[in-house]
């Protein structure tokens, strides 16, 4: 079983920052097999960034995914209000699939 | 418009069996893998397992082989998870979601069901 491992656990920047979290895999997941979700608080999970640099449907271009084999970053350009949330990574490169265990992204 | 909505919320006792329900609308649900996360208070997501409606074929993780069934009705477009004994342990946020590719097994969540909180305590 896959085990993916999110850093840093806990992110405090102030609106307007760039945020760069990274999911680091046990073994390799190729070049595409890893997805990014946003949770925000009372809510259901939200598709980000698949494949892994692909931006879902609506998903803003300050938004952007990249990594291949082990180590994946999401980096968010500049960060506005309603991006302050927990985001996951997930790969899909074997059965069972795995999730990492979350970046909270705070205000600073 | 695709839609996966679930049963409401379940108080049980340890020991009780449950069964929750996610209905999928706006698509072919049929061809479609439906996986289930579950969300434990104040963690992560974790990846339970997926069944795909059209044979109800599964595939489950390790973790949860064994502890859950996961079953489907595709005349009712439907999928089920489904407890025999209950334990406190069991508490916590339950969500379905589609795979993202027509057919496929492997993949992203392209949607998720609004999630059913079940709380299991005597």
């Amino acid at each position: 079983e896959i085990v993916l491992t999110q850093s840093p656990g806990t992110l405090s920047l102030s609106p307007g920052d760039r945020a760069t979290l990274s999911c680091r895999a046990s073994q390799s997941i190729g070049s595409s097999s890893l997805a990014w979700y946003q949770q925000k608080p009372g809510q259901a999970p939200r598709l980000l960034i698949y494949g892994p640099s692909s931006r879902a449907t609506g998903i803003p271009d300050r938004f952007s995914g990249s990594g291949s084999g082990t180590d994946f970053t999401l980096t968010i350009g500049r960060l506005e209000p309603e991006d302050f949330a927990v985001y996951y990574c997930q790969q899909y490169y074997t059965s069972p699939g795995s999730f990492g265990g979350g970046t909270k992204v705070e205000i600073k | 418009e695709v839609q996966l909505v679930q049963s409401g919320g379940e108080v049980k006792k340890p020991g009780d069996s449950l069964k929750i329900s996610c209905k999928g609308s706006g698509y072919s649900f049929t061809n479609y893998w439906i996986g289930w996360v579950r969300q434990m208070p104040g963690k992560g997501l974790e990846w339970m397992g997926i069944i795909y409606p059209g044979d109800s074929d599964t595939k489950y993780s390790p973790s949860f082989q064994g502890q859950v069934t996961m079953s489907a009705d595709k005349s009712i477009s439907t999928a089920y998870l489904q407890w025999r004994g209950l334990k406190a342990s069991d508490t916590a946020i339950y969500y379905c979601a589609r795979l993202a590719l027509y057919d496929f097994w492997s993949g992203y969540f392209t949607y998720w069901g609004q999630g059913t909180r079940v709380t299991v305590s005597s």
